[in-house]
C-alpha cells in the first residue's frame, strides 16, 4: 500500500539537542512538505520541496533545516535554535508537477516531539 | 498575506444533529479550497472545491463554495460519534504566488455526544 511513513511517533529530547524527524513516501510524489501543529493554531508550513535537491522556506522555517536528496525522503531537523520545539509535526506529499493546487496533500501520522 | 478563518472554533452536538462549519478566505489568485478531517493523527482529505455553487457530496458530508462571498461551508447531517474530529479548511497559494504553500485555518473541533 502506498503512503507516508513518519518516524518515530513520539520523541523526547533535552533542550539544546538537535533532533531529526524522518519522513518517507512511496507514492512517487514530487512535492513534500513539513507542517507544525500546535493546539488551537491549525497547521503552519515549515518547509516544502517541489523536486529533489530543491526546497523552500515556509512561514516558520527559523530553527529548522531540511534536505531532499531522494524523491522518497524529506527529513526535518529541529535545531537548538528553535525556541519552542515541542509540537506535533506532520509530513505530507502531493503529486506536484506544476499544479499542486489541483492535488490534495497526503499526510503521514505525525511525530509528537517533546523537548524538556 | 493569505488568510483562512474557520468558525466556530469548537462545537458540541448530540448524535443525529446537523452541523454547518464555515470557512472564509482571503488569498491572492484563488485556485481551490480543500477540506480535511483530522481525528487523531493524519488529516484525511474530504473535498476539493474549485467552482462556485457546485455541491460536492460524500455520504452525510457535503460542501459548497461561494466565490462571491469568499467562503465555503461543510455540512454534516445525522451526525455520529465517529464524526468527532478537527475539520480543517485550506487554500493553496502563499505570499509570492507559490501554489505549493497551503494555508490552513485553525480548524473546527467538532464533538458529537451520544
Amino acid at each position: 500500500d502506498g503512503g507516508i511513513t513518519q518516524s518515530p511517533k513520539y520523541l523526547f529530547r533535552k533542550e539544546g539537542q538537535n533532533v531529526t524527524l524522518s519522513c518517507e513516501q512511496n507514492l512517487n510524489h514530487d512535492a513534500m512538505y513539513w507542517y507544525r501543529q500546535d493546539p488551537g493554531q491549525g497547521l503552519r508550513l515549515i518547509y516544502y520541496s517541489q523536486i529533489v535537491n530543491d526546497f523552500q522556506k515556509g512561514d516558520i522555517a527559523e530553527g529548522y533545516s531540511v534536505s531532499r536528496e531522494k524523491k522518497e525522503s524529506f527529513p526535518l531537523t529541529v535545531t537548538s535554535a528553535q525556541k519552542n520545539p515541542t509540537a506535533f509535526y506532520l509530513c505530507a506529499s502531493s503529486i506536484g508537477g506544476g499544479m499542486p493546487y489541483n492535488s490534495p496533500l497526503h499526510f503521514g501520522n505525525g511525530t509528537r516531539l517533546t523537548v524538556t | 498575506e493569505d488568510k483562512v478563518v474557520q468558525s466556530p472554533l469548537s462545537l458540541v452536538v448530540h448524535e443525529g444533529d446537523t452541523v454547518t462549519l464555515n470557512c472564509s478566505y482571503e488569498v491572492t489568485n484563488f485556485r481551490s479550497l480543500l477540506w480535511y478531517k483530522q481525528e487523531k493523527k493524519a488529516p484525511t482529505f474530504l473535498f476539493m472545491l474549485t467552482s462556485s455553487g457546485i455541491e460536492k457530496k460524500s455520504g452525510r458530508l457535503s460542501s459548497i463554495l461561494d466565490k462571491k462571498e469568499l467562503s465555503s461551508i461543510l455540512n454534516i447531517t445525522a451526525t455520529q460519534t465517529g464524526d468527532s474530529a478537527i475539520y480543517l479548511c485550506a487554500v493553496p497559494g502563499g505570499g509570492g504566488g507559490s501554489n505549493y504553500k497551503l494555508t490552513f485555518g485553525k480548524g473546527t473541533l467538532l464533538t458529537v455526544n451520544p
